[in-house]
């Protein structure tokens, strides 16, 4: 079962931040916290993903609570090309399968 | 293109009947997964390939469902007997062995599966 609970919608304007949570209250010490992303009619797509530092690449930024509880995934400047549905998953090191929930569907508005 | 491919794209069968699906992973890829997505929902974990070896199934697996990977190259997805509630899109990904650290699977585009 997914660990990890995220709002089932959201909307951003185009050019702005978008902001995406995630509560995993329950992450034990040794769990990452990845994000993937899915666009309409593919398969989803890794983005980045943290143990307990900020981390940012050239998708996008994590910042992860000191707790670790809760952690948000920063679009900087986002376009229409980000509307996709975001999942954050929780996975200790070495796992090999994701588990998904059911993710924030991110709508990008011109 | 180098990424994971999947085919065919789009299924349509009659209950019933047998599908088999095939996924070309990443070459150089030893680890290969299945996934199962349906309408609303994330993907569900299906089973998991290193090399030829199958080394994990979900209990979602019925015995209806075979996947194998034969040479440790491309794997097939079997399902016989199909239902209803197998319709679905059926995902394919993978990864190199040894970045046990962190999770980046690649995935394919997906097969959709539609059962009349």
């Amino acid at each position: 079962d997914a660990k990890t609970t995220q709002p089932p919608s959201m909307d951003c304007a185009e050019g702005r931040a978008a902001n995406l949570p995630c509560n995993h209250s329950t992450i034990s010490g040794n769990e990452y916290v990845y994000w993937y992303r899915q666009i309409h009619s593919q398969g989803p797509q890794y983005i980045i993903h943290g143990l307990k530092n900020n981390e940012t690449n050239e998708m996008a930024s994590l910042i992860i609570t000191e707790d670790r509880k809760s952690s948000t995934l920063i679009l900087p400047h986002a376009t229409l090309r980000d509307t996709a549905v975001y999942y954050c998953i929780v996975s200790p090191s070495g796992a090999q399968k994701l588990v998904f929930g059911q993710g924030t569907r991110l709508t990008i508005n011109p | 293109d180098t990424g994971v491919s999947q085919n065919p794209r789009h299924k349509i069968t009659k209950r019933g009947q047998n599908v088999t699906f095939r996924c070309d992973p990443i070459s150089e890829h030893n680890r290969l997964y299945w996934y199962r997505q349906t309408l609303g929902q994330g993907p569900e974990f299906l089973t998991y390939f290193q090399n030829e070896a199958q080394l994990e199934k979900s209990r979602l697996l019925s015995d209806r469902f075979s996947a194998e990977r034969p040479k440790g190259s491309f794997s097939t997805l079997e399902i016989q007997r199909t239902e209803q509630g197998d319709s679905a899109m059926y995902l394919c990904a993978s990864n190199p062995e040894g970045r046990t650290i962190y999770n980046e699977q690649f995935f394919g585009p997906g097969t959709r599966l539609t059962v009349l």
